[in-house]
């Protein structure tokens, strides 16, 4: 069936770079998704991929998309201390229904 | 941006009592509402689909007669978890989509609920 799988925890110093990284079993995937979860809260959309597309980027935000080896990785520039949260990596074909990783726990250190 | 607000934020309750949590959407219609559970240091368990003015549509493994869903409106959900257990302890958090494809779901804060 559909998985999605990512590693656990990151630690990195502040100023540094982070990647998250991401893979998922599903070829048919349309859209790949990176939500933020700060503790006690929902989930924040952070930025998202079409299928087609290799790269995408939002200002600190870098989206790398490898189709073939179903591999997303998520870099965030610049890495600061609100940016401690858990990351959640998703993928959906298009419909409503989107299946999620388990969330990588990112800590940074001042 | 689409809101969608979710309440109570937390909840204590005993033991075979009955809760109930409220999911809005504030400023867009939503057909289609989604209810997760969230265990500590794990993902988001899709638990039910909630259809408008129709019956919810529940994963496997989840007791629909527990989890109770009502989706009376294009604005509001709820879930009630019925005769509640400790087991039942967890981080419910619902989710809607304003429009169908690439702009992904706008969550609720997540409720806490405790059974004492």
């Amino acid at each position: 069936g559909e998985d999605v799988e990512q590693s656990l925890f990151l630690s990195v110093r502040e100023g540094d770079s982070s990647v998250i990284n991401c893979t998922y079993t599903d070829s048919s995937s349309t859209y790949l998704y990176w939500y933020k979860q700060e503790p006690g809260a929902g989930l924040q959309l952070l930025t998202y991929i079409f299928s087609n597309m290799d790269m995408k980027q939002d200002q600190r935000l870098t989206v790398l998309l490898n189709k073939k080896d179903k591999h997303l990785s998520l870099r965030i520039a610049d890495t600061q201390t609100g940016d401690s949260a858990i990351y959640f990596c998703a993928e959906s074909t298009g419909g409503f229904k989107t299946i999620f990783g388990a969330g990588t726990r990112l800590f940074v250190k001042a | 941006g689409a809101v969608v607000s979710q309440h109570p934020s937390r909840v204590i309750c005993k033991s075979g009592t009955s809760v109930k949590i409220e999911c809005r959407s504030l400023d867009f219609q939503a057909t289609t509402m989604f209810w997760y559970r969230q265990f500590p240091k794990q993902s988001l368990m899709l638990m039910a689909t909630s259809n408008e003015g129709s019956k919810a549509t529940y994963e496997q493994g989840v007791e629909k007669d527990k989890f109770l869903i009502n989706h009376a409106s294009l604005t509001l959900s709820t879930l009630t978890v019925t005769s509640a257990h400790p087991e039942d302890s967890s981080f419910y958090i619902c989710s809607a989509a304003p429009g169908q494809g690439p702009v992904g779901y706008t969550f609720g804060s997540g409720t806490r609920l405790t059974v004492v």
